[in-house]
């Protein structure tokens, strides 16, 4: 079964919109911490946001938040005020605790691009 | 934040050469580190996590004689692609959890090498 699971392989939206960029989860660690990462075309992975199980509140990075729904197992990115250099890969991401693996499992990523 | 340096960037070789790549934590020193590898528009895969001192630990499928893992110190980890052939042309990516500090939220990556086997 996918860990990891990214629906939306592209996503466009106007300069200056919100948008969301969807991923589910699925595990049976009790802890666990959620990723996401941008890709641009040169191929760095660039740290955007990070969630862990146990955090009460949702994160919030600038103008990247992670709504975590922990009973949903979903963790989207919403990215607000989207400007032309948000147009990239997006890549969610897991890393479970209790199994003592400090490794990543990635989702297969969305492409954003954002319109002037 | 800790940064983590890849060498080459980007390498060029002839099918059966053997290529190295390198994966040196600049700023903190890292007990593992991770080697993935990505194709063109596909996700990244975890081939190996590498130890210091110890044997790296090969995910499923991937071939431990013909990716060489070489954990050397606390700050550098080799990847050796031996007898490289077409098929392995990819993105390799490496990346480090800072160690020392436990529990950090934040994995650091560093910037890839693209390889190319004609």
């Amino acid at each position: 079964a996918q860990k990891i699971t990214q629906t939306q392989p592209g996503m466009f939206v106007q300069e200056k919109e919100a948008v969301t960029l969807d991923c589910t989860y699925d595990t049976s660690d009790p802890s666990y911490g959620l990723f996401w990462y941008k890709q641009p075309s040169s191929g760095e992975m660039i740290f955007l946001i990070y969630q862990g199980s146990y955090d009460q509140q949702n994160a919030t990075e600038g103008r990247y938040s992670l709504n975590f729904q922990k009973a949903r197992k979903s963790a989207n990115l919403v990215i607000s005020a989207s400007q032309l250099g948000d147009s990239a890969m997006y890549f969610c991401a897991m890393r479970e605790e209790d199994m003592g693996r400090r490794a990543l499992t990635f989702g297969s990523g969305t492409r954003l691009q954002v319109q002037p | 934040g800790a940064v983590v340096s890849q060498h080459p960037s980007r390498v060029i070789c002839k099918s059966g050469t053997s290529v190295k790549i390198e994966c040196r934590s600049l700023d903190f020193q890292a007990t593992t580190m991770f080697w993935y590898r990505q194709f063109p528009k596909k996700s990244l895969m975890l081939m190996a996590t590498s130890n210091e001192g110890s044997k790296a630990t090969y995910e499923q499928g991937v071939e431990k004689d013909k990716f060489l893992i070489n954990h050397a110190s606390l700050t550098l980890s080799t990847l050796t692609v031996t007898s490289a052939h077409p098929e392995d042309s990819s993105f390799y990516i490496c990346s480090a959890p800072d160690g020392l500090a436990g529990g950090v939220s934040e994995q650091f990556f560093g910037p890839g090498t693209r390889l190319t086997v004609l």
